[in-house]
């Protein structure tokens, strides 16, 4: 595997369920990020970490509960969530902060019925 | 908090055509601006990064520029072909908004006919 992959590529999920989304980077990088795109709006930053650490939450729900065990995964832990929260998911990840390019995964499509 | 905006939102060319998709941005304080381009339903490509001190980029029939004074960026698409129909989207690194998120455009859904 190269690149940034995401697991599942496509999720239904009811609103009392609990279910992950996983990231995983084969770049050597050390910053990964969890977007979310819905329909008609611009991408939305939830999350970023830098070395394992946390450095931003974008004013996120509770309801998404990142997880960064190390600097290759990233994982975005579900529950009880809202239809509205239906959208693609997108992780990316960067050499560092600021000045490096980001890398984007092919996303994982949620439907939250 | 910057914002960024894509002008056109859509675009239709018959094949060959030059073209150019535009992107501008409120803040002129950036650390870089970086193009994308998205296949529908599908995870997003990097096309070109421009660092803030660099006034352009190119690879292959892209090119890519930079005026932070006046706010704008344009992609140039050379010879467009139906293979790059896809959504270009323009995103912009900042510290209006913190060292780390890309602030993104709504892109340009760009239609190449045959």
């Amino acid at each position: 595997e190269t690149g940034v992959t995401q697991t599942p590529r496509h999720l239904v999920m009811g609103m009392t369920n609990k279910k992950s989304l996983k990231c995983e980077q084969h770049l050597g990088h050390n910053a990964m990020y969890w977007y979310k795109q819905s329909a008609k709006k611009p991408l939305e930053l939830m999350f970023v970490y830098n070395f394992k650490e946390q450095t931003e939450n974008n004013s996120v729900p509770s309801r998404f509960s990142p997880e960064c065990p190390n600097s290759s995964h990233l994982f975005l832990h579900l529950h009880t969530l809202q239809p509205e929260d239906s959208a693609l998911y997108l992780c990316a990840s960067s050499r560092g902060d600021s000045g490096y390019e980001q890398y984007f995964g092919p996303g994982t499509r949620l439907t939250v019925t | 908090k910057q914002e960024v905006t894509q002008i056109p939102a859509a675009l239709s060319v018959p094949e060959g055509e030059n073209l150019v998709l535009n992107c501008s941005f409120t803040d002129s304080a950036i650390y870089n601006l970086q193009w994308f381009r998205q296949d529908p339903g599908k995870g997003l490509t990097s096309l070109l990064l421009i660092q803030s001190s660099q006034r352009e980029q190119t690879s292959g029939r892209l090119n890519a520029s930079l005026d932070k004074s006046s706010g704008r960026s344009t992609l140039y698409i050379a010879a467009s072909q139906p293979g790059d129909s896809a959504t270009y989207l323009c995103a912009v690194r900042s510290p209006a908004d913190s060292g780390y998120a890309l602030n993104f455009g709504k892109g340009t859904s760009l239609l190449v006919t045959p």
